[in-house]
């Protein structure tokens, strides 16, 4: 089973508008991270907060990480057409060890 | 830092066939190399990983295999396709090559097609 789940699964908006999604999980980790994929491609590292981390910043990316509620949310500032791709958050450490499990994706579309 | 090679990019393959991919990965040494299947639309899950030469673990039981006859290369194979076996399958490697708890780096991936 996904340890991540991201919500919602699908985005619409506007070009210039903010873009959040939310990723849960369910056992302990060592850290939480982001990636993302356009589409036929492989995965590109966006953003890695550790578990004793609760904000992040890279550029008009903004990650949280809340362990109590066993959550991260990903917003992406001023959304451009080309931040049009998938999202997956991806768990490491903890039951899994050295492996990172990736939740199923939030797919996102910025219109120009 | 790395860099993750793929081939073939794209496949086409009838059921019972045999396959092979190949990733091979420059920039490190001994990494931790990750094989992992993405179904359309979903989310990636992993097959298997290894953490140095000849050793694969393997995550889910099924019609595939690993193996790492090279410290930079590994491989996924099976003998006889299924059309389950269809996906996006995607090599990676820690940013750190051994990497505990590090980002990962993907390679492009291969796109396989069992008809």
């Amino acid at each position: 089973s996904q340890q991540g789940e991201e919500d919602p699964q699908a985005l619409s908006i506007q070009e210039g508008e903010n873009a959040t999604m939310n990723c849960s999980y369910k056992t302990s980790i060592n850290n939480l991270q982001w990636y993302r994929q356009n589409s036929g491609r492989g995965l590109v590292h966006l953003i890695l907060i550790r578990s004793n981390e609760r904000e992040k910043h890279s550029g008009r990316l903004r990650v949280t990480l809340d362990t109590s509620k066993k959550s991260s949310s990903l917003l992406i500032t001023a959304s451009r057409a080309a931040d049009t791709a998938s999202y997956f958050c991806a768990t490491a450490g903890g039951a899994a060890g050295n492996k990172l499990t990736f939740g199923g994706g939030t797919r996102v579309l910025v219109k120009p | 830092s790395q860099t993750i090679h793929q081939w073939p990019a794209t496949l086409v393959q009838p059921v019972g066939s045999p396959l092979s991919l190949e990733c091979t990965v420059e920039g490190t040494s001994n990494p931790n190399l990750y094989w992992y299947r993405q179904a359309a639309g979903r989310g990636l899950q992993l097959l298997f990983y290894s953490v140095g030469i000849g050793q694969i673990s393997s995550e889910v039981p099924q019609n595939l295999s690993a193996s790492r006859p090279q410290d930079r290369q590994f491989i996924l194979s099976s003998k006889k396709l299924l059309l389950s076996d269809s996906g996006f399958y995607l090599c990676a490697c820690p940013s750190s090559g051994t990497g505990l708890y590090n980002e990962q780096f993907f390679g492009p991936g291969t796109r396989l097609t069992v008809l």
